[in-house]
């Protein structure tokens, strides 16, 4: 089975803070996404990777950055957050046109 | 662009009750469907997908059928059970990008 790891569940952090969120896949997959869900908002994508050092912004990009050193961990960063960032955080690898998502981490910026 | 609608929610069924979420899409082109359902604390898993028009994805005893004439893939079960209250996400695959495009949502809601 593949699995997705996401270092954190939850995550309460304040205004203006750097915040980082930490991705790892166990599938070898060069294809990584991060998504935030919101209600009635669905899940949007922020930003992808689809090798190591390479990044393409998704719908969302504002306010987000991320890094790929290494083919297996794929972070998201937020630079100075704001309340506006408080959402769920889904990070997902794809093998051929199917996402395996991680447990999420619900943040919450104050 | 790209674009999926599916039906608010919730649904609120009770068990053994026939299901249908709707999902109607918009693409250029041909992309693949998918439905993805999010059980509570947990993160998205694949339910079912299409890959053509007509075929017809199942798992678990929900099925949905790529309809491109109605462009539509809408989810159905016959007989629900409680372990399936979840929010079901409907999505299509951008073929140019591989990136999925979701709908929003529609959280059931199943009573014994």
């Amino acid at each position: 089975d593949v699995k997705v790891t996401q270092s954190s569940r939850y995550l309460v952090k304040r205004t203006g803070e750097k915040v980082f969120l930490e991705c790892v896949q166990d599938m070898d997959h060069e294809n990584m996404f991060w998504y935030r869900q919101d209600p009635g908002l669905g899940l949007r994508l922020i930003y992808f990777s689809y090798d190591v050092k390479m990044k393409e912004k998704g719908d969302i990009p504002e306010g987000y950055s991320v890094s790929r050193e290494k083919k297996e961990r794929f972070s998201l960063i937020l630079e100075s957050a704001s309340t506006n960032q408080t959402s769920m955080y889904l990070c997902a690898s794809s093998s051929p046109s199917t996402l395996h998502f991680g447990n999420g981490t619900r943040l919450t910026v104050t | 662009g790209n674009s999926v609608t599916q039906m608010e929610g919730p649904v609120t069924l009770s068990e053994e009750a026939f299901l249908t979420i709707n999902c109607t899409y918009t693409a250029t082109g041909y992309p693949s469907l998918f439905w993805y359902v999010q059980y509570p604390g947990e993160g998205l898993q694949l339910l079912l997908k299409a890959t053509k028009a007509d075929d017809k994805g199942s798992n678990k005893g929900f099925e949905a059928t790529y309809r491109k004439e109605t462009t539509s893939f809408h989810l159905e079960k016959g007989s629900v059970q409680v372990s399936d209250s979840a929010v079901y996400f409907c999505a299509l695959s951008d073929i140019s990008t591989d990136k999925l495009i979701f709908g929003t949502g529609t959280r059931l809601q199943v009573f014994p």
